[in-house]
C-alpha cells in the first residue's frame, strides 16, 4: 500500500529565508507526486506535480521540488518565502494510471509559519 | 478555469439526521469525482471515488450505507451522510478530475450535535 510521510508537522521560517519541506513516499509502482497548499477557507491548490522526466520540477508561486528515486523523496523548496506563503502544505502520491483517474494518498501536512 | 464548488460550506445538524453535501465542477465536466475526509490537523483520507452514471467505489473501512454518493451528472456529485452522529463531524472535501489532475473544492465543515 502506498504511504506518504511528511516528518515536520510545523516549520517556522523567517520572511525572505529559504524553505525546504520534506516528503517521503512508499509506492510499489511509478508514482505521480504532488504538492498542494491549503489556506484557511480555500480549496487545495496544486503547486506542482511530477510524473516523469526531469527530476527537478518547477511550480507556481516560485516553488520547486526534486524527485529523488533512490531516497523515495520529493522535497519542496522555495529560495525566499513571503508572508503569504503561510499555509498548510500537503504532499500526495497517486498511481500512474495513464488515461484513468485515481484518488490520492496524502501526507499529514506541514504547517508553515512565517516570522516577520 | 477548473473551479470546483461545494455547498454548503458548513452545516450543523442534530444526531440522527441526514445531511447532503454537493460538489460541482463549474466550468468543466468531470466523469470522476472524489470525496475525502479531513480530521483536525490530519491528512485528507480518500473515502470514495464517484463515477458519473455508475456506483461509487468506496475505500476499505468506509460504510457505503452511511455515506451515500450519487454522481447524477457530469458536473455534480453529492455525498449524503445518513443518520449522522457526532463521530461523523469532520471536514469533507471533494475533488473533480480533469485530464488526470484533481481540482479541489473548498470543503464542507460538518458538525453533528
Amino acid at each position: 500500500a502506498q504511504s506518504v510521510t511528511q516528518p515536520d508537522i510545523h516549520i517556522t521560517v523567517s520572511e525572505g529565508a529559504s524553505l525546504e519541506l520534506r516528503c517521503n513516499y512508499s509506492y510499489g509502482a511509478t508514482p505521480y507526486l504532488f504538492w498542494y497548499v491549503q489556506s484557511p477557507g480555500q480549496g487545495l491548490q496544486l503547486l506542482l506535480k511530477y510524473f516523469s522526466g526531469d527530476t527537478l520540477v518547477q511550480g507556481i508561486k516560485g516553488f520547486e521540488a526534486e524527485f529523488k528515486r533512490s531516497q523515495s523523496s520529493f522535497n519542496l523548496r522555495k529560495p525566499s518565502v513571503h508572508w503569504s506563503d503561510a499555509a498548510e502544505y500537503f504532499c500526495a502520491v497517486g498511481p500512474f494510471s495513464g488515461g484513468g483517474a485515481d484518488g490520492l494518498t496524502f501526507g499529514k501536512g506541514t504547517h508553515l509559519i512565517i516570522q516577520p | 478555469g477548473a473551479v470546483v464548488s461545494q455547498h454548503p460550506s458548513w452545516v450543523i445538524c442534530k444526531s440522527g439526521t441526514s445531511v447532503k453535501i454537493e460538489c460541482r465542477s463549474l466550468d468543466f465536466q468531470a466523469t470522476t469525482m472524489f470525496w475525502y475526509r479531513q480530521f483536525p490537523k490530519q491528512s485528507l483520507m480518500l473515502m470514495a471515488t464517484s463515477n458519473e452514471g455508475s456506483k461509487a467505489t468506496y475505500e476499505q473501512g468506509v460504510e457505503k450505507d452511511k455515506f451515500l454518493i450519487n454522481h447524477a451528472s457530469l458536473t455534480l456529485s453529492t455525498l449524503t451522510v445518513t443518520s449522522a452522529h457526532p463521530e461523523d463531524s469532520s471536514f469533507y472535501i471533494c475533488s473533480a478530475d480533469r485530464y488526470n489532475e484533481q481540482f479541489f473544492g473548498p470543503g464542507t465543515r460538518l458538525t453533528v450535535l
